[in-house]
């Protein structure tokens, strides 16, 4: 079956820094890949939707400078919380699918503290 | 409005039977899909309907109703790890998918 993969799974920074997400599919070419973030005991929040080649679609309310995305292959999407402040704390889950149609394979997610 | 419900909480005891219903109200319909979520964790698929009918995988069970804008998770012989969130998603006509809140699941001994 399909399978992303994505690191680190844990990450703890200091406020002001910058932290990349790496998310990868493994076995099958992913011209799109979806960024969630979800806070503890709410629902997954779909942040962007990541092309390979052009630039990220981002949903209403979520800042494109802080949130920086980057899909330089078929195979890889990055995200970038730049600035990382406490509030940005939450867990990050990457997903892709291999058709438009087909289900979201999720990463194993990346609980991101700020402190 | 897009529109996913679905119950908050369940309880259910090891060994039974539980149904997890989700309605929605979305503009198209390109299917349905219920992943489970485990604490801390991130979703992992479950089932997909994109026709009427039951699918089968298992102990678990996807039905869905179009006409009625209706689906239901079906778990049989519940064990303990089945304890989760369980999460209802509909992929609409511009295949975005938009996800109900989740129902959690507490399977009690």
């Amino acid at each position: 079956g399909a399978v992303v993969s994505q690191h680190p799974s844990r990450v703890i920074c200091k406020s002001g820094t910058s932290v990349k997400i790496e998310c990868r599919s493994l076995d099958f070419q992913a011209t799109t890949m979806f960024w969630y973030r979800q806070f503890p005991k709410q629902s997954l929040m779909l942040m962007a939707t990541s092309n390979e080649g052009s630039k990220a679609t981002y949903e209403q309310g979520v800042e494109k400078d802080k949130f920086l995305i980057n899909h330089a292959s078929l195979t890889l999407s990055t995200l970038t919380v730049t600035s990382a402040h406490p509030e940005d704390s939450s867990f990050y889950i990457c997903s892709a699918n291999t058709a438009e149609n087909s289900p979201l394979h999720f990463g194993n997610g990346t609980r991101l503290t700020v402190t | 409005g897009q529109n996913i419900d679905q119950p908050t909480e369940m309880t259910a005891t090891e060994g039974a039977i539980v149904q997890i219903n989700c309605t929605y109200q979305t503009s198209g319909f390109n299917g349905l899909f219920w992943y489970q979520q485990h604490a801390g964790e991130a979703p992992t698929f479950l089932s997909y309907n994109v026709l009427d009918g039951l699918e089968e995988k298992g102990r678990f069970s996807s039905f869905l109703s179009r006409s009625k804008g209706y689906s239901y998770l079906l778990l049989k012989e519940l064990q303990m790890k089945d304890s989760a969130s369980y999460l209802c998603a509909v992929m609409d006509s511009n295949y975005q998918l938009i996800w109900g809140a989740g129902t959690k699941l507490i399977i009690k001994p």
